[in-house]
């Protein structure tokens, strides 16, 4: 069973604060992961999203990946309280075309 | 960018009635879609994988005889909740391919509540 951890929080900041979400995996043979946000009652929106070692960075957001760890993070600088949701770390398995998503972590940004 | 149209929103509904809900690629034809059904602080549970003019595959522990999936079209898919009980209610989200896992697009989600 392949299976996606994340620490369901919630995760207080502050705003203004750098934001910190984590990401394990077990699928050794996963290589594409993603980062999505959901609202109270919304669907899912796509963030993030990253294949290889290291970081990626687009604005506020750095995505980052160490497969030998089989983990990944989500950096969230300069955090609004607009940006205070449910945030889903989600890999696309490995041979297939699905994704496994993970529980999410709540995010909570006081003004 | 790309448009999935998901229909109803919400749903009541008693016991043992049937639910349909749609799902539609607004502006491309995905050849692929995908449903999911997410509990109250839950991640999203893949339901199954809806291919046009196939049998969907349906995920391990889903009933295909419940959950009805018919993916008749390249723009539409639809999940029909057969004789629906209070377990499951639930909020059900469709996906749609545009062509790999970069381009699945989400619908609205269904809030389904069965009295």
């Amino acid at each position: 069973q392949k299976e996606v951890e994340q620490n369901s929080g919630p995760l207080s900041v502050p705003e203004g604060a750098i934001a910190s979400l984590n990401c394990t995996y077990s699928d050794r043979g996963s290589q594409s992961f993603f980062w999505y946000r959901q609202y109270s009652g919304k669907s899912p929106e796509l963030i993030m999203s990253i294949y290889s070692n290291g970081d990626k960075e687009d604005g506020r957001f750095t995505a980052q990946l160490n497969k030998a760890s089989q983990y990944v993070s989500l950096l969230i600088r300069d955090s609004q309280p607009s940006d205070s949701a449910t945030y889903l770390c989600a890999v696309l398995n490995s041979g297939y075309s699905t994704l496994t998503f993970g529980k999410g972590t709540m995010l909570l940004v006081s003004p | 960018g790309a448009v999935v149209s998901q229909h109803p929103s919400w749903v009541i509904c008693k016991s043992g009635t049937s639910v349909k809900i749609e799902c539609r690629s607004l502006d491309f034809q995905a050849t692929t879609m995908f449903w999911y059904r997410q509990f109250p602080k839950q991640s999203l549970m893949l339901m199954a994988t809806s291919n046009e003019g196939s049998k969907a595959t349906y995920e391990q522990g889903v009933e295909k005889d419940k959950f009805l999936i018919n993916h008749a079209s390249l723009t539409l898919s639809t999940l029909t909740v057969t004789s629906a009980h209070p377990e499951d209610s639930s909020f059900y989200i469709c996906s749609a391919s545009g062509g790999g896992a970069e381009k699945l697009f989400f619908g609205s989600g269904t809030q389904l509540s069965v009295l």
